[in-house]
């Protein structure tokens, strides 16, 4: 069964620790993309690659940045924590034909004190 | 630029009613539709797609019509359960690298 992986269910952290959420996906997929979830404003889209060490901003990428050095991985670093980065993280991949949709991951749920 | 509407939530059924979740998008082109669930504590899953205007896109006894004419994709299944019970997602794809765009989702409570 096809599968992206990440590699956190729940996380607790510090205000201003550095944070790395991990994601891995076992598709082959070229497109992968990091969302957070929050209530009553759905899924925004924080990053985004379409290929190994490329990646492009989504709609909320101010506290963020990414790396993607392989494929299959696609890394989303917290570079100063905050509160209101408390949420649920979700990663997805999709292959170059974007027709079927997004595979996701299981999240992480982000808590920052 | 390219947005979805739903319906507001949460919606709450009881088993074996009739369900819709109404959803509405804006976009350029010709965009394809998804629905997404998320069961409790789970990712997001693809529940059914549709590519262009007309298609119907069906999974688990849920359907989905692309309406370009009305600009709707609502989702609609005859007969829910309580498995059912989870938040659905509306989605666009665009034409112009196939980032998806996501509505804010409707929570769906299935009581027996």
């Amino acid at each position: 069964d096809v599968k992206v992986t990440q590699s956190s269910r729940y996380l607790v952290k510090r205000t201003g620790e550095k944070v790395f959420l991990e994601c891995v996906q076992d598709m082959d997929h070229e497109n992968m993309f990091w969302y957070r979830q929050d209530p009553g404003l759905g899924l925004r889209l924080i990053y985004f690659s379409y290929d190994v060490k490329m990646k492009e901003k989504g709609d909320i990428p101010e506290g963020y940045s990414v790396s993607r050095e392989k494929k299959e991985r696609f890394s989303l670093i917290l570079e100063s924590a905050s509160t209101n980065q408390t949420s649920m993280y979700l990663c997805a991949s999709s292959d170059r034909g974007f027709f079927y949709g997004y595979t996701f991951g299981s999240g992480t749920r982000l808590t920052v004190v | 630029g390219n947005s979805v509407t739903q319906m507001e939530g949460p919606v709450t059924l009881s088993e074996e009613a009739f369900l819709t979740i109404n959803c509405t998008y804006t976009a350029t082109g010709y965009p394809s539709l998804f629905w997404y669930v998320q069961y409790p504590g789970e990712g997001l899953q693809l529940l059914l797609k549709a590519t262009k205007a007309d298609d119907k896109g069906s999974n688990k006894g849920f359907e989905a019509t692309y309406r370009k004419e009305t600009t709707s994709f609502h989702l609609e299944k005859g007969s829910v359960q309580v498995s059912d019970s989870a938040v659905y997602f509306c989605a666009l794809a665009d034409n112009q690298g196939g980032k998806l765009i996501f509505g804010q989702g409707t929570e769906l409570s299935v009581k027996p």
